[in-house]
């Protein structure tokens, strides 16, 4: 069974536009992790949270966390097409355990 | 630094046939995993090796999928006999875990197998 569950589906936007991806989860965590996955190509690391920590930012990316809610979210600001791919949240559980979600499909129209 | 080896790439394959996925993972990285990947979804978990112990392999469908992770380093994954609902793209990545984790994750590029 999946322990994250990406909101919405699938996202259009237009070059230039932020876009905001959603992450909730059902059991505590140790951290959360987004991946992104251009088509034809493998799983890329993006960015870790820590459950103690509540904003991380890497470069175009911000993640927050929110455990009392049991969600993440990603965004992206001044989004190029280059960005098109799938991103997954990863829930990371005791045990050394990670979970991923179904993904959020996002296509960056030029 | 080079990345995660997989191969094959591509792997077709008739129904009852074995087949085999081999690993390189990132030098140094003690934790390897190997995940299965339907269409339009997430990696799911196959296997998780701490060097050579395989610490965690519920998900693997035990009857027909096998694993090892010799000196552990490289890796290989099995399946025997392949039913028509193998086909999927097998993942395999690696981390350096030093400590609590769990840590990030370095990918292969996958093999996509598809079961005739």
């Amino acid at each position: 069974s999946q322990q994250g569950e990406e909101d919405p589906q699938a996202l259009s936007i237009q070059e230039g536009e932020n876009a905001t991806m959603n992450c909730s989860y059902k059991t505590s965590i140790n951290n959360l992790q987004w991946y992104r996955q251009n088509s034809g190509r493998g799983l890329v690391h993006l960015i870790l949270i820590r459950s103690n920590e509540r904003e991380k930012h890497s470069g175009r990316l911000r993640v927050t966390l929110d455990t009392s809610k049991k969600s993440s979210s990603l965004l992206i600001t001044a989004s190029r097409a280059a960005d098109t791919a799938s991103y997954f949240c990863a829930t990371g559980t005791s045990y050394d355990k990670v979970i991923f979600g179904p993904g959020t499909s996002l296509s960056v129209i030029p | 630094e080079a990345g995660v080896v997989q191969s094959p790439r591509y792997k077709i394959i008739e129904k009852k046939q074995p087949v085999a996925f081999w690993c390189n993972p990132i030098s140094g990285h003690n934790t390897l995993y190997w995940y299965l990947q339907n269409l339009g979804q997430g990696p799911e978990l196959l296997i998780r090796y701490e060097n050579e112990e395989a610490v965690d392999d519920s998900q693997l469908p035990k009857d027909r999928f096998s694993a090892e992770r010799l000196k552990g380093v490289d890796s290989t994954l099995k399946i025997q006999p392949a039913e028509l609902g193998d086909s999927a793209v097998y993942l395999c990545a690696s981390s350096l875990e030093r400590g609590p984790g769990p840590y990030e994750q370095y990918f292969g590029p996958g093999t996509r197998l598809t079961v005739t």
